[in-house]
């Protein structure tokens, strides 16, 4: 079946370092891939997709783009700052009823 | 304001107790979704809903019981929980065909 395996966090950098999550992914078909976001005590928050093959995503200086041929979809962003500490996920879609299929989560943890 | 509202935010129960958690989406979408939330776990997808019709149930207990009356709204009741079923229970709704899921802020449960 369908997967999405991230990296293991916790990520720990200092601020305005780069950052990057690896995000690799297994499918039939065509999927959408996603970048959820969730800040502590919250639910999930769309960070950004992409629709198809070489397409980039992007939203407030994140990026991700769809790659194919290497069955990939890493998050990166050039200077991360203390506010972007929270959990990543990355996710695929299956099916007509758009059912998404998630990693298991990055922690970011972001220091002064 | 997410536009998914989940009550309650904290819900602590005994094994023995009946309640209900509750969803209501103000996003006009046509598919709604449970996910449970566990430390060290991926997402899990318990149901999902589309256009009111139950579309898929993931092998859940039937301790789990959901309910969706109407597209704006939908509810999980519970009975007779162990305690391994304490988790962050996560609402969701969407268009169909690959839009992106909007989540609420969850409900934390708790049994004891």
């Amino acid at each position: 079946g369908n997967s999405v395996t991230q990296m293991e966090g916790p990520v720990t950098l200092s601020e305005e370092a780069f950052l990057t999550i690896n995000c690799t992914y297994t499918a039939t078909g065509y999927p959408s891939l996603f970048w959820y976001v969730q800040y502590p005590g919250e639910g999930l928050q769309l960070l950004l997709k992409a629709t198809k093959a070489d397409d980039k995503g992007s939203n407030k200086g994140f990026e991700a783009t769809y790659r194919k041929e290497t069955t990939s979809f890493h998050l990166e962003k050039g200077s991360v700052q203390v506010s972007d500490s929270a959990v990543y996920f990355c996710a695929l879609s299956e099916g007509g009823y758009n059912k998404l299929i998630f990693g298991a989560g990055t922690r970011l943890a972001v220091h002064p | 304001e997410t536009g998914v509202t989940q009550t309650p935010r904290h819900l602590v129960m005994g094994m023995t107790n009946k309640k209900s958690l509750k969803c209501e989406q103000h996003l006009g979408h046509n598919a709604m979704y449970w996910y449970k939330q566990s430390a060290k776990k991926p997402l899990e997808l318990m149901f999902v809903y589309s256009l009111e019709e139950r579309v898929e149930n993931n092998s859940v207990p039937s301790r789990f019981s959901p309910e969706c009356p109407n597209s704006s709204h939908l509810f999980l009741h519970l009975h007779t929980l162990q305690p391994e079923d304490s988790a962050l229970y996560l609402c969701a709704s969407s268009q169909l065909r690959g839009s992106p899921l909007h989540f609420g802020n969850g409900t934390r449960l708790t049994v004891t």
